[in-house]
């Protein structure tokens, strides 16, 4: 089962901050948060990871708590084109791959 | 940087039957694994191969089964097809060396219908 909680839904304005917030109470201190998105009928895309600092990349940065219980990752200026699924996903480090989906927020930006 | 690319892209089976779908890694990656996606569900992990070995395996019985090959293309057989196997596979691959693993990358998909 997926050790992460997401809104089923969120909008959000073209052209302004889609902030998409995890919450992953039981984290372990190996396990990593990992963002990706789902775009309809395609495979998921991964966007960016983190273990606690902060993290930024071209796509999006990624906010973790200092306690490391929640997380959130923002598009700075959402497109239409970002309209997807996002998943919030635990991986542990080391040799285990395996990447544990929920349902994931689906994110709608409005024009 | 090509991608992963599946094959086909959509199948139709009847119940019963047998089917392979056919995976190709991004180049440079040793790492491949595969996921059913239900329709309205999140991906579920089936298992995933590192150099030509099954090292990992989620909650699917044994008539889905797979294969790695040395140039780290890969298939998925599934035996006996159920209608709940109706799904999309998605096939991912990555690099994993010395204790650090990078993102994967997933291929589009192969829908497949079980009539």
């Amino acid at each position: 089962d997926a050790k992460t909680t997401q809104p089923p839904s969120m909008d959000c304005a073209e052209g302004r901050a889609a902030n998409l917030p995890c919450n992953h109470s039981t984290i372990s201190g190996n396990e990593y948060v990992y963002w990706y998105r789902q775009i309809h009928s395609q495979g998921p895309q991964y966007i960016i990871h983190g273990l606690k600092n902060n993290e930024t990349n071209e796509m999006a940065s990624l906010i973790i708590t200092e306690d490391r219980k929640s997380s959130t990752l923002i598009l700075p200026h959402a497109t239409l084109r970002d309209t997807a699924v996002y998943y919030c996903i635990l991986r542990s480090g080391g040799s285990n791959y395996k990447l544990t989906f929920g349902k994931g927020t689906l994110l709608t930006v409005n024009p | 940087e090509t991608g992963v690319t599946q094959s086909p892209t959509h199948l139709i089976k009847t119940r019963g039957q047998q089917v392979t779908l056919r995976c190709s890694s991004q180049s440079g990656h040793n790492t491949v694994s595969w996921y059913q996606q239900a329709l309205g569900q999140g991906p579920q992990f089936i298992f995933q191969y590192y150099r030509e070995e099954e090292n990992g395996r989620g909650n699917f019985p044994p008539r889905f089964s797979g294969l790695q090959f040395p140039n780290y293309s890969s298939e998925l057989n599934v035996n006996a097809l159920e209608l709940d196997d109706s799904a999309l596979y998605l096939c991912a691959s990555s690099f994993w060396t010395g204790g650090r693993f990078y993102g994967y990358t997933f291929g589009s998909g192969t829908r497949l219908t079980v009539v």
